[in-house]
């Protein structure tokens, strides 16, 4: 069974920087690409960032580009997201998320319950 | 603004059909697959619908999808009032290089 448990979330404050984790478990970890999506207090769903499973293709949405940094330890089976600079708009549940492969490319298969990050004075 | 254009409200009665429509442009669903998913009230979202029309192994067939030109809808037969909840469209998007969400689309079963 996929198990995918996001860690690291807290408050912090505006231009401080957190490092989220999430911890995966039950597939194989270094074939997928994980992903970040965040939700805003009452608000829809936003992409944030994708990186591939051998690291080697990273993309970000524009309004993290330069602050946020995805990365992964495929011995440790974990995705990171360097968040810096943070900004009160960062303020979100971020849940980490794995990719489908084959006929399920591009879709967003498993997610985790999320973490809170709160950016405020 | 969200790339991806959804009604932000939708109802109906139980057991009866609801559709939810999802509209883009030709750099998104125009050229990619559409997913959804359902995200109840307090809970992650969950993985709904992919590539345009296929359902996840436990999802009911009540749910289907459809996808033509650069639009793409969600229906939902027989509604249960379990299925209250938020439904997002989502698509890669090949001029921003990422994925595009709706804004979503709170379905209520009266």
């Amino acid at each position: 069974e996929v198990h995918l448990l996001e860690s690291g979330g807290g408050l912090v404050q505006p231009g401080g920087s957190l490092r989220l984790s999430c911890a995966a478990s039950g597939f194989t970890f270094d074939f997928y690409a994980m992903t970040w999506v965040r939700q805003a207090p009452g608000k829809g769903l936003e992409w944030v960032s994708v990186i591939s499973g051998s690291g080697g293709s990273i993309y970000y949405s524009d309004s993290v580009k330069g602050r946020l940094t995805i990365s992964r330890d495929n011995s440790e089976n974990t995705v990171y997201l360097q968040m810096s600079s943070l900004r009160p708009e960062d303020t979100a549940v971020y849940y980490c998320v794995k990719v489908g492969v084959g006929a399920a490319a591009h879709a967003f298969e498993h997610w985790g319950q999320g973490t809170l990050v709160t950016v405020a004075s | 603004q969200s790339v991806l254009t959804q009604p932000p409200s939708a109802s109906e009665t139980p057991g009866q059909r609801v559709t939810i429509s999802c509209s883009g442009s030709s750099s998104n669903i125009g050229s990619n697959t559409v997913n959804w998913y359902q995200q109840v009230p307090g809970t992650a979202p969950k993985l709904l619908i992919y590539r345009n029309n296929q359902r996840p192994s436990g999802v009911p067939d009540r749910f289907s999808g459809s996808k033509s030109g650069t639009s793409a809808s969600l229906a939902i037969s027989g509604l249960q009032s379990e299925d209250e909840a938020d439904y997002y469209c989502a698509a890669w998007d090949d001029s921003l290089t990422g994925w595009v969400f709706g804004v979503g689309t709170k379905l209520t079963v009266l």
